[in-house]
């Protein structure tokens, strides 16, 4: 079965870090683009960063470039999401999801359930 | 970076249908044929239910049916069930890199 799952989240002071995890498997992980997607309390879903499979390019939405780094390892499948100077904003529920394809453009077909990152004093 | 533009909330009775839209600009949902649509159960997470603009994944019902016109993209759920309420988002590709997710529609079946 295709799966993916999350892991890492938590309560953390502004200012703070936090690196998520993703464990992927059922698939061939270099095959495909990666991505994570946060969903903060009550409101829409944001992309905040991708992977490419084959070509290994990172990408980020504004509101995280600078703070926040995707990285791989292939040897364990695992996707990570090193999370540095968090801010409040920055509470949310965070996803990982796999995409169609390897391609940045692609759909994201498979999600995991979920890890919650609190930022608060 | 700006989120697409999706009406706040649909409602429709069992059996009907309904559209509802997902508004851009040519450079995310006109410039490119990468618009999805995903629904959302509260507390569950996001299930891809269209991708490139109006292609099902395999089990998605064939109730669930996508197009698009210019920078407008847009969802139709035929044969409305009391399943089918849930949130909905659409995404698009968007130029520079990025991917962007619609403001959410949240379809109530009365």
């Amino acid at each position: 079965e295709v799966q993916v799952l999350e892991s890492g989240g938590g309560l953390v002071q502004p200012g703070g870090s936090l690196r998520l995890s993703c464990a992927a498997s059922g698939f061939t992980f270099t095959n495909y683009a990666m991505t994570w997607v946060r969903q903060a309390p009550g409101k829409g879903l944001e992309w905040v960063s991708g992977f490419n499979g084959n070509y290994g390019t990172t990408h980020y939405a504004d509101s995280v470039k600078g703070r926040f780094t995707i990285s791989r390892d292939t040897f364990n499948n695992t996707l990570y999401l090193q999370l540095n100077s968090l801010r409040a904003e920055d509470t949310a529920v965070y996803y990982c999801a796999k995409r169609t394809g390897d391609s940045k453009r692609a759909a994201m077909d498979v999600w995991g359930l979920g890890t919650m990152v609190t930022v608060s004093s | 970076q700006s989120a697409l533009t999706q009406p706040a909330s649909v409602s429709g009775s069992p059996g009907q249908s309904i559209t509802f839209s997902c508004t851009g600009t040519s450079s995310d949902v006109g410039g490119y044929d990468y618009v999805s649509w995903y629904q959302q159960h509260p507390g569950k997470a996001p299930k891809l239910i269209i991708y490139d603009v109006s292609n099902r994944p395999s089990g998605v019902s064939n109730r669930f049916f996508g197009s698009k016109s210019g920078n407008t993209a847009s969802l139709t759920i035929s044969g409305l069930q009391a399943e089918d309420e849930a949130e909905y988002y659409c995404s698009s590709y968007r130029s520079g890199s990025t991917y962007v997710f619609g403001t959410g529609t949240k379809v109530t079946v009365l």
